[in-house]
Parts: C-alpha cells; structure tokens; sequence
C-alpha cells in the first residue's frame, strides 16, 4: 500500500526567504510522486511531477523537488517566497500502474509581507 | 483545451434531495477520477472510469451515491437521498493513459456542495 505523510499542517515564511515542504512516502513499487498546489477556493493546479527520470525535478513558479529514495523523501524547495505563493500544497504518489492518486494531507504555506 | 469542466460550482439543497454533479473531461483522456475533499478527511478517491468503465469505486461511501460515464466526454456523481454530512468539494480529474503524461491527473475547479 502507498501512503504520504507531509511533515507540516503550516508553514509560515516571510516573503524573499526560502521555502521547504516536507513529504516522506510509501510505496511497494517504483512511485510516482508529484506536488500540486490548491489556492483557496480554487481546484488543484500540478507544480511538477517525478516520474523515474532525473532525481532534481523543476516545476512552475520556480518550485523544484527533489526525490530521494534512501530517504523516502520528496521536498519542495523555492529560493524565494512571493505572496502569491500562499496556497495548500499537496504531496501525492501514485504506484506504477495503478491509476490511483494517494494525497497527502495538506501543507498550507502562509507568506508574510 | 478548456481544460476539465465542472458544474455547477456551487450547490446548496435540502437534506433529502438528490443533487446531480457533472463533469467533462479534457478531450482525448480516457481516464475519468472523481475525488471529495472534506476538512476531516482531506482528498479521497470515490471512483474512476477508464474508457467510460467503471475500474474502481471502492471509494464510495455507501449506495446513496452512484456514478455514470455514458461517453467519453460525459460523467455524472449523483447522490440520492442527499445527508449533511455529503457537504464537501467534489473534484473530477482526467488523465490520458499514454505517454509520458498518462499519470498526470489535471483537476476541474470542484463543485463546493452544501446539504443543509
């Protein structure tokens, strides 16, 4: 069974200052991981996905995570917040070859000015 | 590409009712998701369709709810009898089963119900 735990309900930052999301995962099989974010009210956008090609992963907004698999680990990293930064982000796995997506439970990123 | 459509976007009924929720995925996949995003229970998968199939609804919480994909451009959730505890934001993804993308679920912008 997959599974993902994400390490923060909230983080906090000040706008400029870097930003880390933590995800640790488990999977029985070669998985597939992405983060997407959901601003409020709004549906969830994709930020960028690892499928099994380079461990350093580059998405939109200038986000990128790196995956490493001694470490069951799957952190998004951005040099430098901005206020529209402020959002949920979820850590998600997906088994190869299965169809279904295992969120986890949310990180909300709070930016201050 | 419009992307995948929801609507309506917003629902409010009486318990009891039945409420109809409907969506369109993005031309050419033909992987159809249906998730319910609550406070206490974050994102669960209710059920997907591949080819207008239903693959797996372990998902769905009890007989009241039921799914539909007729075609390939058309999906319904419909929940009969309607209960307060239904209120939630219900999404629908699609993804496309080839290539480098066929695990890359795009999101419509949810149907936020309440059941009041």
């Amino acid at each position: 069974a997959q599974s993902v735990t994400q390490l923060d309900s909230h983080v906090s930052v000040s706008e400029g200052t870097p930003v880390l999301l933590r995800c640790n995962y488990s999977s029985s099989y070669s998985p597939s991981l992405f983060w997407y974010v959901q601003h409020p009210n709004k549906g969830l956008q994709l930020l960028l996905k690892y499928t099994s090609a380079a461990t350093l992963v580059k998405g939109i907004n200038g986000f990128e995570a790196e995956f490493k698999k001694s470490e069951t680990s799957f952190h998004l990293t951005k040099p430098s917040a901005h206020m529209s930064d402020a959002a949920e982000y979820f850590c998600v796995v997906s088994d190869t070859g299965r169809r279904a997506l295992t969120f986890g439970s949310g990180t909300r990123l709070q930016v201050q000015p | 590409d419009a992307g995948v459509i929801q609507s309506p976007r917003h629902e409010v009924t009486e318990m009891g009712q039945e409420v109809t929720l409907r969506c369109k995925p993005i031309s050419g996949h033909d992987y159809l998701f249906w998730y319910r995003q609550t406070m206490m229970r974050g994102l669960e998968l209710l059920i997907y369709f591949n080819n207008n199939v239903p693959i797996d609804d372990s998902g769905m919480p009890e007989d009241r709810f039921s799914a539909k994909m007729p075609n390939a451009s058309f999906s319904t959730l419909k929940i009969q009898p309607s209960e307060p505890r239904d209120s939630a934001v219900y999404f629908c993804a699609s993804s496309s089963g080839l290539g480098l993308s066929r695990e890359t679920q795009y999101f419509g912008p949810g149907t936020r119900l309440l059941v009041l």
